[in-house]
């Protein structure tokens, strides 16, 4: 079944600074690739999305890359601010197959003022 | 955008009682939803799908007999957690989808703590 890696485990940067998250997966059948912000105790909330026929989007300070070939996909966000501070987790699923989505092991991020 | 919700948002129960958590689409339909189980510091492993007008299907290792899954309408998909031990405690949330549509809105999940 699908696999999803994410790297780092944890990254602090400095408010202003840029953060950068990447995520690989392992079925090339994979066709959507979401990203979650998870705040403590609260449900994960959607911030970009991309799909297979697509290489790169971006949403104001934050920007998607997919890279099919290599089967990575990353999250990049711009300008840092304090309260970019949470967990982030890529997903990746199969449109054909149910739309189940299958996790990272999310990434703890911290801006520092 | 989509709104999907969940009640309870946190409960606390004894062991070996039964809780039921309830997740509803608010604002559309729902065929199909998602439930997951969060542990502390972990991420969302997918539990099972549920289906409306037909079984759920669960991941493999997920008890089938424990994590009771009905999907009563459109709207709403219950879990309930039989005979619950301090190892279900946990953070459940629950997913839809619009028909056609990939992106999943996700409940504010639900914080189970057995005692």
């Amino acid at each position: 079944g699908e696999n999803v890696e994410q790297h780092p485990s944890t990254l602090s940067v400095q408010e202003g600074d840029s953060a950068v998250i990447k995520c690989t997966y392992s079925d090339s059948a994979s066709n959507y690739f979401p990203w979650y912000k998870q705040e403590l105790g609260k449900g994960p909330q959607l911030i970009i999305d991309i799909r297979s026929n697509v290489g790169e989007k971006k949403d104001q300070r934050i920007a998607v890359t997919l890279n099919k070939t290599a089967k990575h996909f990353s999250l990049h966000i711009t300008e840092t601010q304090p309260e970019d501070s949470a967990v982030y987790f890529c997903a990746a699923s199969i449109r054909e197959y149910g739309n189940k989505l299958v996790f990272g092991a999310g990434t703890i991020l911290r801006v520092k003022s | 955008g989509a709104v999907v919700s969940q009640h309870p948002s946190w409960v606390i129960c004894k062991s070996g009682t039964s809780v039921k958590i309830e997740c509803r689409s608010l604002d559309f339909q729902a065929t199909t939803m998602f439930w997951y189980r969060q542990f502390p510091k972990q991420s969302l492993m997918l539990m099972a799908t549920s289906n409306e007008g037909s079984k759920a299907t669960y991941e493999q290792g997920v008890e089938k007999d424990k994590f009771l899954i009905n999907h009563a309408s459109l709207t709403l998909s219950t879990l309930t957690v039989t005979s619950a031990h301090p190892e279900d405690s946990s953070f459940y949330i629950c997913s839809a989808p619009k028909a056609g549509d990939d992106e999943q809105y996700f409940g504010p999940g639900t914080r189970l703590t057995v005692t």
